[in-house]
């Protein structure tokens, strides 16, 4: 149980354009969602927070304009990168809570974006 | 904001030998969990470990809260016991912080 995909797993695109990506949370509903990116050999840098209806709240430095945050429903969240350029390259990794399930996170198996 | 440090950075083993990771943190923290990330990224939950010892076949985690770390116990090494493994602790506004992370390549 309590499993997190998300999609794609991986994206290819120019620089410029803008990149969705979703998270999905298959057996539980996730009340809280949150979007990380990696830098290779790096950690997990958290960029947002979104509950289920509400607006993502972002930490310090992430520009919200760049990353567009949607959490619609109880099963989806998705990521936006608009007008992506080649230092947006990562590895994005989002995980999911349920108040129901505990303070555990779940997370997905990550999508990695590289900006041409 | 809460700092978590993990030691070592680096890590090589010989397949059979057993080895203990740490994870210090600065503040109190509502939970904890180790992660091992395999080579494609994934992150696998090893343990969600607030406080207490659980033991999972050749893993275990110790997380002693009053004293601020937490440790990780790898027993009989594998060579599918390498990659990278994170702590990452929950903070009282429910923010996960991820340690550095420790990397391990086990030698066949």
């Amino acid at each position: 149980g309590a499993v997190v995909s998300q999609h794609p797993s991986w994206v290819i695109c120019k620089s410029g354009t803008s990149v969705k990506i979703e998270c999905r949370s298959l057996d539980f509903q996730a009340t809280t969602m949150f979007w990380y990116r990696q830098f290779p050999k790096k950690s997990l840098m958290l960029m947002a927070t979104s509950n289920e209806g509400s607006k993502a709240t972002y930490e310090q430095g992430v520009e919200k304009d760049k990353f567009l945050i949607n959490h619609a429903s109880l099963t989806l969240s998705t990521l936006t990168v608009t007008s992506a350029h080649p230092e947006d390259s990562s590895f994005y990794i989002c995980s999911a809570r349920d108040k129901v399930l505990g303070p555990r996170q779940f997370f997905g198996p990550g999508t990695r974006l590289t900006v041409l | 904001g809460i700092q978590v440090e993990q030691s070592p950075p680096d890590l090589i083993l010989q397949e059979g030998a057993n080895s203990t990771l740490r994870c210090n943190f600065s503040d109190s923290v509502n939970n904890l969990q180790w992660f091992h990330q395999n080579p494609w990224g994934q992150l696998i939950n090893l343990f969600y470990i607030p406080s207490g010892t659980k033991q999972n076949g050749r893993l275990s985690a110790t997380t002693v809260a009053t004293e601020r770390y937490s440790l990780l116990y790898i027993s009989s090494s594998q060579t599918t016991d390498s990659g990278v493994y994170f702590c990452a602790v929950v903070t009282g506004g429910f923010k996960t912080i991820f340690g550095a992370g420790t990397r391990l390549f086990v030698k066949a």
